[in-house]
Order: structure tokens, then sequence, then C-alpha cells
């Protein structure tokens, strides 16, 4: 399997935007790249996912380097709901188990008001 | 609304008496899985289950059972649980177990601890 490299932990201030890294330099060519994150207390929630292409939704952006060996996930506005561990996932088409998600560490990430 | 929910949500529970977590999701899907999270390991695989009545193991099923009779349902099953199966569980769903661009749905979690 694949594997993500992402910082610890990361700050931010509210309402400001909040890039946060993911390194992946082995990726295949099927992998797809998967964002979640996990607020205190709660399940993983599903953030974003991408292949090649950037990627919007109402939660994020993802962008995804040309050669996909990073990518970046992309808060416009960090607001205190925010502060989350946010996991970088890559998963992998035509695995026996594609359904699996493989968690790191992930990055904890802190909004200050 | 679509969710996977958890029973019990908290559970205390003594050394070799069985218990079962109930997992069900409304969304008619059709992979289910079961992860433990536990302080510096992170979310491990348990089981996981294809569809109804297809199910294996994932990274850490010792000490585990599942079973997938109807697919809005996945219970895990600890025959004699154990001070090491303390843990925090979280039962995930999604549609379609062979493509790799969907999303999962997880439950709320079952904060088990064994004495």
């Amino acid at each position: 399997d694949a594997k993500t490299t992402q910082p610890n932990s990361m700050e931010s201030n509210e309402e400001e935007p909040v890039h946060l890294p993911c390194n992946h330099s082995t990726i295949s060519g099927t992998d797809y790249i998967h964002w979640y994150r996990q607020l205190p207390s709660q399940g993983p929630e599903y953030v974003i996912h991408g292949l090649t292409s950037n990627v919007n939704n109402r939660m994020a952006s993802l962008a995804i380097a040309e050669d996909r060996k990073s990518s970046t996930l992309i808060l416009h506005r960090a607001t205190l709901r925010d502060a989350a561990v946010y996991y970088c996932i890559l998963s992998p088409v035509g695995s026996s188990n594609t359904g699996k998600l493989i968690f790191g560490q992930g990055t904890t990430l802190q909004v200050k008001p | 609304e679509a969710q996977v929910t958890q029973n019990p949500r908290y559970l205390i529970t003594v050394t070799g008496k069985k218990l079962t977590v109930t997992c069900s999701q409304n969304m008619n899907h059709e992979y289910m899985s079961w992860y433990r999270q536990d302080p510096g390991l992170g979310l491990r695989q348990i089981y996981y289950s294809m569809n109804v009545e297809v199910t294996d193991k994932g990274d850490v099923p010792e000490g585990y059972k599942v079973s997938r009779k109807e697919k809005r349902n996945f219970p895990l099953i600890l025959e004699s649980p154990s001070p090491n199966q303390t843990s925090l569980y979280f039962c995930a769903s999604s549609l379609r177990p062979r493509q790799s661009n969907t999303e999962a749905f997880f439950g709320q979690g079952t904060r088990l601890t064994v004495v």
C-alpha cells in the first residue's frame, strides 16, 4: 500500500485559509487521493477526493500536483469547527479490498479565534 | 438522513462476557467494515464485507466475529472479550466496494472498556 506523509500538527487563525499538505511519492497511477477529517469525539468524515485534476466542493478544495506525488487540502476560511485531525489517504482501484481506508496519523489542525 | 448507526455508544464489560456491537446503515451500501482506533496506532480495519454473506478479515481480526445476513446490518461480535480489546470502534459503509472513488460514511463510534 502506498504511504502518505503529513505534518503532525498545524495552526491557523479563524477566517484565514488553511493549506494542509500531503506527500505520497509512491502513489500509483490508479490511486485516488482521499481526505477525511475527524472532529473530537466523532467518527471520521469524508471531505473530498480526486484522481488527477483539482477538485472543489462545499467543504474544501483539493489541489493535486502534476506528478501526483503530493496534494494539498485547502480550507478557504477556517472556522473553529474545522479544528480536527485531517487524514490524507490513498485508495487503490482494483484491489481485493478497495473499500479499505488506511489511516495514518494525520494532521491535527488547531484553529485560533 | 443518510447515516450509519452504532449501538451502544459506550460499554463497560467484564472479561469473557460475550457482547455484540450493532451497526446499521440506511443508504443501501454494499460495503461495510469495522475499525478500531487506539492511541498511537490510528484506525485499523478489523473486518469488512463486500455484500450480504460476504465477509473477510481486515488487518486485526483476532478475537472478533462479524456477520452480514442483511445488507443494512453488520454486527461486530466479541465472543470472549479481553482487556486488550478496550478501544474505540467505528463502523463504516460505502456504496461500491470495487470503486475507489466513493466516500465512506462512519458511525459515531462505540467506546468499549473490558475490565
